[in-house]
């Protein structure tokens, strides 16, 4: 199955800043996904990202507070922007691996001061 | 995407066998049965799927009731390192090679094991 580099993997950040988080596959992959994990929960899917095309936002997310990008088919990064301390989370990229199932990055964990 | 329930917590003694239900009754015929679990400071680790058949790999097996609506992950011997959220998730497929879908968690299933 697939290897994903994630980075950073922690950050504390000021409130008000941005930060980008990265996500690097070492294969090619059509489909690649953007979740958030806040403190106790499980997992919330935030987008989805395709190589050359927008990304689809689920419900309560928006492209203006997560931008991301996906410039080829083994890369992507998600901003999380104008950061609060609400947005203290564990983000995780993670890609379909078809009979492998889907495979997770290990996360970065942001911490909002 | 079809909801699923499951406990929210169950426990195991460590060599035991441990059956961790799923109830799925809007399951649509298309819906694969997936289920991974997360490690404690881990992202999630892909265990195993299926679409109707049973399953087995080196990491579990997953039966599947015969209507669908239901399905089991059986570890075969617990052991600590089993201790972790085991979440069971429907996704739609559009073909056999499991492409174009999205997971949406639920809460799982917290599994401890006892020495």
């Amino acid at each position: 199955s697939a290897v994903i580099s994630q980075k950073p993997s922690r950050d504390i950040c000021q409130r008000g800043t941005s930060l980008t988080i990265q996500c690097q596959v070492d294969s090619q992959v059509t489909m690649m996904f953007w979740y958030r994990q806040q403190p106790g929960q499980s997992l919330t899917l935030i987008a989805t990202a395709n190589q050359g095309s927008e990304a689809t936002y689920e419900s309560g997310f928006v492209i203006d507070k997560f931008p991301i990008s996906r410039p080829n088919l083994t890369f992507s990064t998600l901003t999380v922007s104008n950061m609060s301390p609400e947005d203290s989370s564990i983000y995780l990229c993670s890609v379909e691996q078809g009979n492998y199932g889907y495979t997770f990055g290990s996360g970065t964990r942001l911490t909002v001061v | 995407d079809a909801k699923t329930t499951q406990p929210n917590s169950m426990e195991s003694n460590e060599e035991e066998p441990v059956h961790l239900p799923c109830n799925h009754s809007t399951i649509s015929g298309t819906d694969y049965i997936h289920w991974y679990r997360q490690l404690p400071s881990q992202g999630p680790e892909y265990v195993i799927h299926g679409l109707t058949s049973n399953v087995n790999n080196r990491m579990a097996s997953l039966a599947i009731a015969e209507d669908r609506k239901s399905s089991t992950l059986i570890l075969h011997r617990a052991t600590l390192r089993d201790a972790a959220v085991y979440y069971c998730i429907l996704i739609f497929n559009l073909n056999p090679y499991n492409q174009g879908g999205k997971l949406i968690f639920g809460q799982g299933t917290e599994l401890s094991v006892k020495p």
